[in-house]
């Protein structure tokens, strides 16, 4: 049971090259978030899941994009990255929106030069 | 989505309880009040989350104040690895169906041994 897996966990961006962060989750959980954390600061929703097939916007999800075609999977894109989109990112998935807890994965650092 | 307000940071020696406090002024009664910690260089974790009543789980104790505009999450004997950063979030589930967490800077807890 691996719980929240996030690939890559490293990667090395130039501005305006794309890429795509995979969550994937052996929970069966409805619920899938992506969060990112800067330096000294607390965590910040980019985009969020509901269930298979649904996404929302978060608190800044302006420069992502994601999708949820599998229950089990979440991809944050970045079409075109830019040096502010550097940030460690963080991918929770929840069975409930009511009751429990989110299970977070160990992150990805994504450095864009 | 209610606001929560804690200490920047704490100190605490290692064996001896911990008290950290967060003020939620405007909780409504849908609110439940979660906990999680971000020990350094992993994704947050649960710890704890309670509604009403003083709750007790093997990794802490949550007691929430009569009127829930406070609550205090206690850890009854500190060691080193409890130095983490302690996040107080309100989880709304009366009118939000997302079960999203919307994260504060939290509680920066150090433990000297």
């Amino acid at each position: 049971n691996a719980g929240v897996t996030q690939t890559p966990k490293f990667r090395v961006l130039k501005t305006g090259q794309s890429m795509t962060l995979l969550c994937a989750q052996d929970m069966n959980h409805e619920y899938m978030y992506w969060y990112r954390q800067d330096p000294g600061m607390g965590l910040r929703l980019i985009h969020y899941s509901v269930g298979e097939g649904t996404t929302a916007k978060g608190e800044v999800p302006d420069g992502y994009n994601v999708s949820r075609l599998k229950k089990q999977n979440f991809l944050l894109g970045l079409e075109s990255a830019a040096p502010s989109q550097t940030s460690v990112y963080f991918c929770a998935s929840s069975y409930s929106a009511y009751i429990g807890e989110l299970f977070f994965g160990e992150g990805s650092r994504l450095t864009v030069l | 989505d209610a606001k929560t307000t804690q200490p920047n940071s704490m100190e605490s020696n290692e064996e001896e309880p911990v008290h950290l406090p967060c003020n939620h002024s405007t909780i409504s009664g849908t609110d439940y009040i979660h906990w999680y910690r971000q020990l350094p260089s992993q994704g947050p974790e649960y710890v704890i989350h309670g509604l009403t009543s003083n709750v007790n789980n093997r990794m802490a104790s949550l007691a929430i104040a009569e009127d829930r505009k406070s609550s205090t999450l206690i850890l009854h004997r500190a060691t080193l690895r409890d130095a983490a950063v302690y996040y107080c979030i309100l989880r709304d589930i009366g009118s939000s169906n997302t079960g999203k967490l919307i994260f504060g800077q939290g509680t920066t807890l150090q433990v000297k041994p």
